[in-house]
């Protein structure tokens, strides 16, 4: 039982634009920045979005990150078959002070 | 490029303490403007931050995992550029892949820029 919310399951198919959501409160996201994990199957996740709406190097951008109000969104762009993931949004909780992940979406390439 | 590298026994007795250590190679671990922490992933299941530490020894625990409360500790040997993770009294719940990682940042404050290097995990059973 996750403080974020994110659906268990996304799908999209190749091209497509699809967006990944997550929902919390004004204790996690709606006071703090939200970041996005990428984890490829059998992998260790990747660090895709931090502060929002900022990318590392290296991560293409197709990956674009928001935020608005309680909510935040991943969008992925010109869907490819290897973006088929799991992806974890992550914030700070000022209730919990910790870290809290979603629970993860898992995103199917069709 | 800085790479963490997680090591560890893979299989732990019920009761017993889990022990694993991540070596970082490419960087020192006294940079000031990094913390180290681990993370972990039950089978099957979504990632669970457990803790961090700061290369002086200052140390933050997940206060929402009731599960670890007092049993986890997480320490630092700067002279071998290593921290390590110990877990006590540990049963099967504590089965998962645990991951060292890098924070960019204070994770607990503004100025925070993710976990950005993550070690490849490590599978750790607890079993008889």
């Amino acid at each position: 039982q996750s403080v974020l919310t994110q659906a268990p399951s996304a799908s999209g198919t190749p091209g497509q634009r699809v967006t990944i959501s997550c929902s919390g409160s004004s204790s996690n996201i709606g006071n703090n920045f939200v970041y996005w994990y990428q984890q490829l199957p059998g992998t260790a996740p990747k660090l895709l979005i931090y502060r929002n709406n900022q990318r590392p190097s290296g991560v293409p951008d197709r990956f674009s990150g928001s935020k608005s109000g309680t909510s935040a969104s991943l969008a992925i762009s010109g869907l490819r078959s290897e973006d088929e993931a799991d992806y974890y949004c992550a914030t700070w909780d000022d209730s919990l002070s910790g870290r809290v992940f979603g629970g993860g979406t898992k995103l199917t390439v069709l | 490029q800085l790479q963490l590298q997680e090591s560890g026994p893979g299989l732990v007795t019920p009761s017993e303490t889990l022990s694993l250590t991540c070596t970082v190679s490419g960087g020192s671990i006294s940079t000031t403007t990094n913390y180290w922490g681990w993370i972990r992933q039950p089978p099957g299941k979504g990632l669970e931050w457990i803790g961090y530490i700061y290369y002086t020894g200052s140390t933050y625990y997940n206060p929402s995992l009731k599960s670890l409360k007092s049993r986890v500790s997480i320490s630092v040997e700067t002279f071998k550029n290593q921290f390590s993770l110990k877990l006590t009294s540990v049963t099967a719940a504590d089965t998962a892949v645990y991951y060292c990682v890098r924070h960019r940042g204070d994770p607990g404050g503004y100025y925070y820029y993710g976990m950005d290097v993550w070690g490849q995990g490590t599978t750790v059973t607890v079993s008889s």
